[in-house]
């Protein structure tokens, strides 16, 4: 099985939905993140988190929202979906080592 | 923030050769640096760290050379093969904390057979 798990993996909703994506890792690390991916833009940090209580706003966090459940398990929402939120959003989790695990990623399109 | 530049033109090189791909970043200079892998439609993998104080670091058929003089580290792929086409990010520490990590935009490789 996956280290790092997303669902779902593809997602078409309509503008002014609310949608989660979710995260789920088995590595048993403290450290998880949520990254978007634009072409010809890299990867971009929405939200991060290094502990339970911890959570932190990266560089794109407006619009969005995150949850962390358990050491495990991140999620991000969309609290009203826009059509420029179409994008592939990335789950990690890390270590002490820095080295980043990702997941498979979600691809969503906003309509 | 860091700020990261990579060669967005893809590279074209033929199987067998060796493939170099530049990492350029213009602030602070970071205590790391690593390189990921991206295939299409799928999540970065982590290929290499290397950190300041180390010249030159291998794995395999991949070197990966830090120069914080000239703020560069260069990738190399030796002996390319075609299953080694896919996109190549690096990726530095933040100044605020070493936890989080700006990538770059990516190079393309493409090993013609």
């Amino acid at each position: 099985d996956a280290d790092v798990t997303q669902t779902p993996r593809n997602r078409i909703t309509k503008t002014g939905k609310r949608i989660m994506l979710e995260c789920s890792q088995t590595k048993g690390h403290d450290r998880m993140y949520w990254y978007r991916q634009d072409p010809g833009l890299g990867l971009q940090l929405i939200y991060y988190s290094f502990d339970v209580k911890d959570i932190n706003k990266g560089e794109i966090s407006d619009g969005y929202s995150v949850s962390r459940q358990a050491q495990a398990k991140f999620s991000l929402s969309l609290e009203s979906a826009i059509p420029n939120q179409t994008a592939l959003y990335f789950c990690a989790t890390s270590d002490s080592s820095s080295e980043q695990y990702f997941g498979p990623g979600t691809r969503l399109t906003v309509l | 923030s860091q700020k990261i530049e990579q060669n967005s033109e893809a590279l074209n090189i033929q199987e067998g050769k060796t493939a170099t791909l530049t990492c350029n970043y213009t602030n602070y200079s970071p205590a790391y640096l690593q390189w990921y892998r991206q295939d299409p439609g799928r999540g970065p993998v982590f290929l290499l760290l290397i950190r300041e104080n180390e010249k030159e670091k291998r794995k395999e058929r991949l070197k990966v050379t830090f120069d914080t003089t000239l703020k560069q580290s260069l990738f190399h792929i030796t002996a390319s093969q075609p299953a080694d086409s896919a996109t190549y990010l690096c990726a530095l520490p933040n100044s605020g904390g070493y936890q989080k990590v700006t990538f770059g935009t990516g190079t393309k490789l493409q090993v013609i057979p």
